[in-house]
């Protein structure tokens, strides 16, 4: 069965620091990724896709993820994080498995930002 | 400005009383769902729709219904709501299903208490 893991429920870095939030999936053929960003009291927003192509792949806001084939793996990226930075963040597959549809989301990371 | 509304943005309510939370989107897009949010689980997909008349059931589907008589709309309903469905509530879209080029784009929430 399909599945989405975030290893970290929370992680705490101090701004200007560089940031990695893990990702790990199951998924039979080659997945549609999507990194989301939750903001409190928002609905999620779109950061970053991947599908084929380069693996290292740039979204929104200076974030990033690179995919690894050999580790199912996704995982998103910042250089230097900034206080605004702080919310939840869901890494999502796209999955289509014999006539279903979905979108599968991880549980999610929680990010709090240092001053 | 394209987007997925929901409404309410709040919904408190007693056990047994039907409810309908409504979703529309303004983007033409062909695939809807709904999703619940709960602490510890992330997002699970309730139902989906790929197009008008034709839904599916996502991982949690019991206790709620939907409908999809228009390409705009996709509401919610639970008929005889319980307190295990006090939850977030997400309403999302895309252009069509499960793909690079289809992100989803989420409504703001509903936040529906259930006593």
């Amino acid at each position: 069965a399909q599945s989405v893991t975030q290893p970290d429920i929370h992680i705490t870095v101090s701004e200007g620091a560089s940031l990695e939030l893990r990702c790990n999936y199951s998924y039979g053929a080659t997945p549609y990724l999507f990194w989301y960003v939750q903001s409190p009291g928002q609905g999620l927003q779109l950061l970053l896709k991947y599908f084929s192509g380069d693996t290292l792949v740039q979204g929104i806001k200076g974030f990033e993820a690179e995919f690894k084939r050999s580790q199912s793996s996704f995982n998103l990226r910042k250089p230097s994080v900034h206080w605004s930075d702080a919310a939840e963040y869901f890494c999502a597959v796209g999955a289509i498995n014999s006539g279903t549809y979905k979108y599968i989301f991880g549980t999610g990371t929680r990010l709090k930002v240092l001053a | 400005e394209a987007q997925v509304t929901q409404n309410p943005r709040y919904l408190i309510t007693v056990t047994g009383k039907k409810l309908t939370v409504t979703c529309s989107q303004n983007m033409n897009h062909e695939y809807m769902s709904w999703y619940r949010q709960d602490p510890g689980l992330g997002l699970r997909q309730i139902y989906y729709s790929m197009n008008v008349e034709v839904t599916d059931k996502g991982d949690v589907p019991e206790g709620y219904k939907v409908s999809r008589k228009e390409k705009r709309n996709f509401p919610l309903i639970l008929e005889s709501p319980s307190p295990n469905q006090t939850s977030l509530y997400f309403c999302a879209s895309s252009p069509s299903g499960p793909s690079y080029n289809s992100p989803l784009h989420f409504g703001n929430g509903t936040r529906l208490t259930v006593t």
